[in-house]
């Protein structure tokens, strides 16, 4: 069964400080695997796409990461903001449908 | 502008009736869902669509029915067998191999 598994379920940090989520999966065969902020109340928008050859991937202050071979992702997000507060997703298509993870929610406190 | 829009994006259900959620995409993609999501939770798979006539139960399909009689447009009806349908429920469009675009959302509270 194709599964996305994220860790940790949620996260407090204080503004300006560096957090690193995690997402695991299982699903095969891989041909990508996405990350998604989703803001309170509104539909998730894409942070960054990983495919199977990139290990490293930026967008602004998050940076994904990938290792094919342990099917592990991770999105480090550096000098947080209070506008990073949200449910990070994780999201990895199979065959028919994509396979979501549970989503880390991230709390930045002033 | 290409897209996927779900409307409306507050709904108040009495007891007992049925309401349907619209979810419309000009993406040209194959595959849409739709998803259930409780406060502090993930999204849960209610039911999926991979071709126009064609659709899949998801993990949560029980009191949920969808049809896919175009290719831009899948309907989600919350029928009153659906127990508990205060949620958020969210549409979103693939090409599986491509990126998922979601909806805003629909907030769907029963009065």
């Amino acid at each position: 069964k194709n599964q996305v598994e994220q860790s940790p379920q949620s996260l407090i940090i204080l503004e300006g400080k560096n957090c690193t989520l995690q997402c695991n999966y299982t699903v095969s065969p891989f041909s990508n695997l996405r990350w998604y902020k989703q803001d309170t109340g509104r539909g998730p928008v894409s942070l960054t796409i990983m495919t199977f050859s990139e290990n490293t991937k930026s967008n602004g202050r998050y940076t994904a990461t990938l290792d094919a071979d342990t099917k592990q992702s991770s999105l480090h997000i550096t000098a947080s903001q209070l506008s990073d507060s949200a449910s990070y997703i994780c999201v990895v298509p199979g065959d028919y449908k994509l396979s979501f993870g549970a989503g880390t929610t991230v709390t930045v406190r002033a | 502008d290409g897209g996927i829009t779900q409307s409306p994006k507050y709904l108040f259900r009495k007891e007992g009736q049925n309401v349907t959620l619209s979810c419309e995409q000009n993406l040209n993609h194959d595959a849409m869902y739709w998803y259930r999501q409780d406060p502090g939770q993930g999204l849960r798979l209610i039911y999926y669509s991979q071709i126009v006539n064609d659709f899949q139960k998801g993990d949560i399909a029980e009191g949920y029915s969808v049809s896919r009689e175009k290719k831009e447009s899948f309907p989600l009806t919350v029928t009153s067998a659906q127990k508990n349908p205060t949620a958020f429920y969210l549409c979103a469009s693939s090409n599986t191999r491509t990126e998922a675009f979601f909806g805003q959302g629909t907030r769907l509270t029963v009065v």
